[in-house]
């Protein structure tokens, strides 16, 4: 079982749709948890780290969950430039290293 | 303008050839990491670097090695051990948050390497 899994996707939704990606992480002591943008061909950007009392910018709201562990994040009014590969990311105090996912790709139609 | 600069953007390697890829920032970042992309696959950490002079396997360390004798910098070679190279490689950093990293890491814009 991978350490963090995502469902590769695609998800294709239209413009202003409301779209939810989960992140499931195998390893209860898990620390710290981030959500990464990755364009195509592009070097990852942080989005956002997800807070245990979960948190929101702009459209974009992380939530964890940790008895069950997951984390999530929703996108409100979907844009077209949301288009990208959305990483999951959980920082391992284990191993002291970041874990991503292989990542949920979401492909905005007009 | 503070940030990671890798190069060169592409590389082509040749059978039996080592090649090394550069890695550089000025964010003043004690942490350092290397990461190897392959299409469709999450990131997987070859090295890192918590400390200059010292660096520790991650978990696809054969075929590579990596040096740290400057803070700035975290130079990865690719040796002729490595029999696939062909992937994207990210170069990260961060700072550090006590003996233990955990906090955001901040990627160069990539090299690409291909086998002639």
């Amino acid at each position: 079982r991978k350490e963090v899994e995502q469902d590769p996707g695609p998800f294709n939704v239209p413009e202003g749709a409301t779209v939810a990606f989960n992140c499931t992480y195998s390893n209860s002591a898990s620390q710290s948890f981030f959500w990464y943008r990755q364009d195509c061909r592009k070097e990852p950007k942080l989005l956002m780290s997800v807070y245990s009392s979960g948190n929101e910018d702009g459209r974009f709201t992380a939530q964890l969950n940790r008895a069950s562990q997951y984390i999530s994040l929703l996108i409100r009014d979907s844009k077209l430039s949301d288009s990208a590969t959305y990483l999951c990311v959980v920082f391992s105090g284990n191993t002291g290293k970041l874990i991503f996912g292989q990542g949920t790709t979401l492909q905005v139609k007009p | 303008d503070g940030g990671i600069t890798q190069s060169p953007k592409y590389l082509f390697r040749k059978e039996g050839q080592n090649v090394t890829l550069s890695c550089e920032q000025n964010l003043n970042h004690d942490a350092m990491y290397w990461y190897r992309q392959d299409p469709g696959q999450g990131l997987r950490l070859i090295y890192y670097s918590q400390i200059v002079n010292d660096f520790q396997k991650g978990d696809i360390a054969e075929g590579y090695s990596v040096s740290r004798e400057k803070k700035e910098s975290f130079p990865l070679t690719v040796t002729s051990a490595q029999k696939n190279p062909t992937a994207f490689y990210l170069c990260a950093s961060s700072i550090l948050s006590g003996e233990t990293s955990n906090q955001p890491q901040h990627f160069g814009d990539g090299t690409r390497l291909s086998i002639l």
